[in-house]
């Protein structure tokens, strides 16, 4: 069964403290692994898409990666305004474009 | 690029009474759109995938009777929470499948009393 998994499921930060935030995933050929960020009553706001193990992006102060197994979100001197809730999902196989999503890390920065 | 739209953002209605959602992709067009739900502090869950031209396809366990989804075009899809009840109290989500990934809505809440 395609899963994905995301830890940890809270994180807090100083200012300007570097971290890791993972997620990882079993899916029946992966089609896209997909982070989004989400502010509280809002919609989830996309940030990166990554399609095969190696691939790298970046975004100011986020870089993401992916192995065959997992994808790191890698925050550098995160500043207050990166607190959010953080989503990782994945897309398979299946021609029906639907996202199998993780739980989320709730990230709150502090100044 | 790639900016949904959900109006109303917010809605209060009495027990019994019927809501629609909609949601627009202003600059883009999305043959495909789909439709969450999110309770406070936990993931989206995918209540139905619209489809333009045709019928939903619902997750199992939604009904389909009570959240009617109409995509009469490439760029508004409706749901429509007939009958409403308390426990149907939550925030509404939908996202439009753009070329590379979903784009998501601002999100409804709806509150019924």
């Amino acid at each position: 069964e395609d899963q994905v998994t995301q830890s940890p499921e809270a994180l807090r930060l100083q200012e300007g403290e570097s971290s890791s935030l993972n997620c990882s995933y079993t899916v029946s050929g992966l089609r896209g692994l997909f982070w989004y960020r989400q502010d509280p009553g809002k919609g989830p706001e996309f940030l990166f898409t990554l399609y095969s193990a190696g691939e790298e992006k970046e975004k100011e102060r986020l870089k993401a990666t992916l192995t065959k197994k997992e994808s790191f979100l890698h925050i550098t001197a995160p500043k207050p305004e990166d607190s959010a809730t953080y989503l990782c999902a994945v897309r398979n196989a299946g021609n029906n474009r639907k996202l199998i999503w993780g739980l989320g890390t709730s990230l709150a920065v502090n100044p | 690029g790639a900016v949904v739209s959900q109006h109303p953002s917010r809605v209060i209605c009495k027990s019994g009474t019927s809501v629609k959602i909609e949601c627009r992709s202003l600059d883009f067009q999305a043959t495909t759109m789909f439709w969450y739900r999110q309770f406070p502090k936990q993931s989206l869950m995918l209540m139905a995938t619209s489809n333009e031209g045709s019928k939903a396809t619902y997750e199992q366990g939604v009904e389909k009777d009570k959240f009617l989804i109409n995509h009469a075009s490439l760029t508004l899809s409706t749901l429509t929470v007939t009958s409403a009840h308390p426990e149907d109290s939550s925030f509404y989500i939908c996202s439009a499948q753009g070329e590379e990934t979903q784009y998501f809505g601002p999100g409804t809440r709806l509150l019924v009393l």
